[in-house]
């Protein structure tokens, strides 16, 4: 158990919904990580909060947002969603920016 | 830019025999190496990493990995399969020792047989 919780574990939707996967990082890391993984794409990093803030964006579309609020937990937005989006979404997390992460279990996405 | 090419997409040993799964990095900055394992339905473990200060890394569950520079390598390796082995294996190249911006091979299966 590495300590990250995400939530769902699977979500099944509809193409056009919106859905928000939730992830809690280790106590006391401050940084947040999120990346997809897909048949098509494989792994790629989608973006990354440290204390709150945006410090980097990776391969992330438009209709995909996301935040870290001020207990450190991080929500990831999926809007419009399309069959492309399928995938398992991962979250990790780490004490700072530059020091070992740790992946949850990820929450497997099917948009039908 | 930085990029990682994993040679093999489906590697197949028998127990008990050398584990060899192959990663080629390119990278403009001096890179830092993971290798990650994901177990079925499992999120990713950290193997090991190289962080510039050996070229021979040593990770959990037996697994070492060799940074080569003149050969933009860092091939993972055991002496001894087990089943409990296998797994998709993934290499991964960064400018930091975070996960930020981690660039991640297309990840390799490991089969172990019996």
């Amino acid at each position: 158990d590495s300590g990250v919780t995400q939530t769902p574990k699977h979500l099944i939707t509809a193409t056009g919904q919106r859905v928000t996967l939730r992830c809690s990082p280790r106590s006391g890391d401050l940084s947040v990580y999120w990346y997809q993984q897909s048949l098509d794409q494989g792994l790629q990093f989608l973006i990354h909060y440290y204390n709150g803030e945006e410090r980097a964006k990776g391969n992330i579309l438009e209709r995909f947002s996301a935040q870290q609020f001020p207990d450190l937990h991080s929500e990831l937005n999926l809007s419009s969603l399309e069959l492309g989006d399928s995938a398992l979404y991962f979250c990790a997390s780490s004490a700072r920016s530059n020091t070992e992460a740790f992946f949850g279990q990820g929450t497997r996405l099917t948009v039908v | 830019a930085q990029s990682v090419t994993q040679l093999g997409s489906h590697v197949s040993v028998s127990e008990g025999a050398l584990v060899l799964l192959r990663c080629n990095y390119s990278s403009s900055v001096p890179p830092y190496l993971f290798w990650y394992v994901q177990y079925p339905n499992q999120g990713l473990q950290l193997l090991l990493k190289y962080t510039s200060a050996a070229t021979l890394v040593k990770g959990i569950n037996g697994f070492e990995a060799e940074f080569k520079k003149s050969e933009t390598s860092f091939h993972l390796t055991k002496p001894s399969a087990h089943m409990s082995d296998a797994a998709e294996y993934f290499c991964a190249v960064s400018y930091n020792q975070g996960a930020q911006k981690l660039v991640f091979g297309q990840g390799t299966r490991l089969t172990i047989n019996p």
